[in-house]
């Protein structure tokens, strides 16, 4: 059971664009959403998260914005460049118990940024 | 601050045999978590290890084993290896910041079965 829905599964965009990567979940009780990235040969970097609380969160070129009634989270990364080529996961933690939070991860969308 | 540091990096292994992956998390974070990437099912949870014992564990058949040291390094272990468990495994180190469980992954260690 796929409980973190991403897409698209990969993007081409042109330098300077808008790259937006959507991702859905079902678990209500998810309470925290991260987004990695990871380039070819290393392994997914925490890129920005946000929490249930707040509809929107900026990092410099990098936004998340939520939407907790649609239960629906999304990426934006403004003026893209080259060096964002990579792949993007978006994530949800759940607590588990016994001190454990579980992070349930997306499939992935492949950004390649063009010149 | 060193990161996560996992061995080997590559490995080539045949239809039956068993594997052991190491990792030592970033110094002073004392859960540990393995994950398991492949294209078709990305990022699959495998277990998570806290002072030595294994607080969570996901889905995956009792071939797949996992074990933390006193120094918080852990390794896994996979028995009689089929073709699928050829995949990229992935382990973090995590640190709870504001409530939140970051993880810190390491690069991977690749696992071609043959």
């Amino acid at each position: 059971q796929q409980q973190v829905k991403q897409s698209p599964q990969s993007l081409i965009v042109q330098k300077g664009g808008i790259s937006i990567i959507n991702c859905a979940y079902e678990n209500t009780a998810f309470d925290y959403f991260p987004w990695y990235q990871q380039f070819p040969g290393k392994g997914p970097a925490l890129l920005i998260a946000i929490r249930p609380d707040v509809s929107e969160k900026k990092e410099g070129r990098f936004t998340i914005s939520f939407n907790k009634s649609a239960k629906q989270f999304s990426l934006h990364i403004m003026d893209s460049q080259p060096g964002d080529s990579a792949t993007y996961f978006c994530a949800a933690s759940t607590y588990s118990g016994a001190g454990s939070y579980q992070l349930t991860f997306g499939k992935g969308t492949k950004l390649s940024v063009i010149p | 601050k060193a990161g996560v540091t996992q061995t080997p990096r590559y490995l080539i292994k045949t239809r039956g045999q068993q594997v052991t992956l190491s990792c030592s998390p970033i110094s002073g974070h004392r859960s540990v978590s393995w994950y398991q990437q492949t294209p078709g099912q990305g990022l699959q949870f495998l277990f998570e290890y806290f002072s030595e014992t294994q607080r969570n564990k996901g889905n995956f058949p009792g071939r797949f084993s996992g074990r933390q040291f006193s120094n918080s390094r852990s390794e896994m272990n996979v028995s009689t290896l089929e073709l699928g468990d050829s995949a990229l495994y992935l382990c973090a180190s995590s640190l709870k910041v504001s409530g939140a469980n970051v993880l810190t992954f390491g690069a991977g260690s690749r696992l071609t079965v043959l």
